[in-house]
């Protein structure tokens, strides 16, 4: 057990719709990111935050937002939803800004 | 930005050989390299990593290559086993607090018992 939470762990929706996944990190961590794991894409970072603040973005769409709340769980926000973002969601989290990543057991998001 | 290759994408060996996995990346500021192991249904793990100021790493049965000057790092799993079967990850980041992490594709490794 990695110490990071996520939630739900499976979610099935239809095109067009919104949904919220919640990550909470290991006491402690003050890091969040955000990865999207994809058949044969591989881990593609999407966006880290740090003790609240945006810290950095990669290639996450214009259709997806995050935040980082004052108690520093994160929250992934996906709107119209398209077919192909069915994947699965990592969060992870780090004690620093950097360093070892303790990762959660994933979303699921499976778009119909 | 860091681009991370790995390869091979898949492989495949009997109990008790070796496995390789090689990686190699692009922005030679990179300093920190970690390997994940993804078991099914479960995140990614951190299960070695080394810093660019070492050439190798070994612990217990994995062992971790650098080489700076060509900017590929290899993971060696020596007496493999069945429980080592997974996906394995490769990664490069400069390791300050606003370059996060790159991956490689991944490699799934099936050990043969």
């Amino acid at each position: 057990d990695s110490g990071v939470t996520q939630t739900p762990k499976h979610l099935i929706t239809a095109t067009g719709q919104r949904v919220t996944l919640r990550c909470s990190p290991r006491s402690g961590d003050l890091s969040v990111y955000w990865y999207q794991q994809s058949l044969d894409q591989g881990l593609q970072f999407l966006i880290q935050y740090y003790n609240g603040e945006e810290r950095a973005k990669g290639n996450i769409l214009e259709r997806f937002s995050a935040q980082q709340f004052p108690d520093l769980h994160s929250e992934l926000n996906l709107s119209s939803l398209e077919l192909g973002d069915s994947a699965l969601y990592f969060c992870a989290s780090s004690a620093g800004e950097a360093g070892e990543l303790f990762f959660g057991e994933g979303s699921r998001l499976t778009v119909l | 930005g860091e681009n991370v290759e790995q390869h091979p994408s898949t492989l495949s060996v009997q109990e008790g050989d070796s496995a390789v996995i090689k990686c190699t990346y692009s922005d030679s500021a990179s300093n920190y390299f970690p390997w994940y192991k993804q078991e099914l249904g479960k995140g990614p793990q951190l299960i070695i990593d080394i810093r660019s100021n070492v050439g190798e790493k070994k612990d217990q049965r994995i062992a971790v290559t650098l080489n700076k000057t060509a900017k590929h790092f290899s993971l060696h799993i020596t007496e493999t086993q069945p429980e080592d079967s997974a996906v394995y990850f490769c990664a490069a980041s400069i390791g300050s607090g606003n370059t996060p992490l790159v991956f490689g594709k991944g490699t799934r490794l099936s050990v043969i018992a």
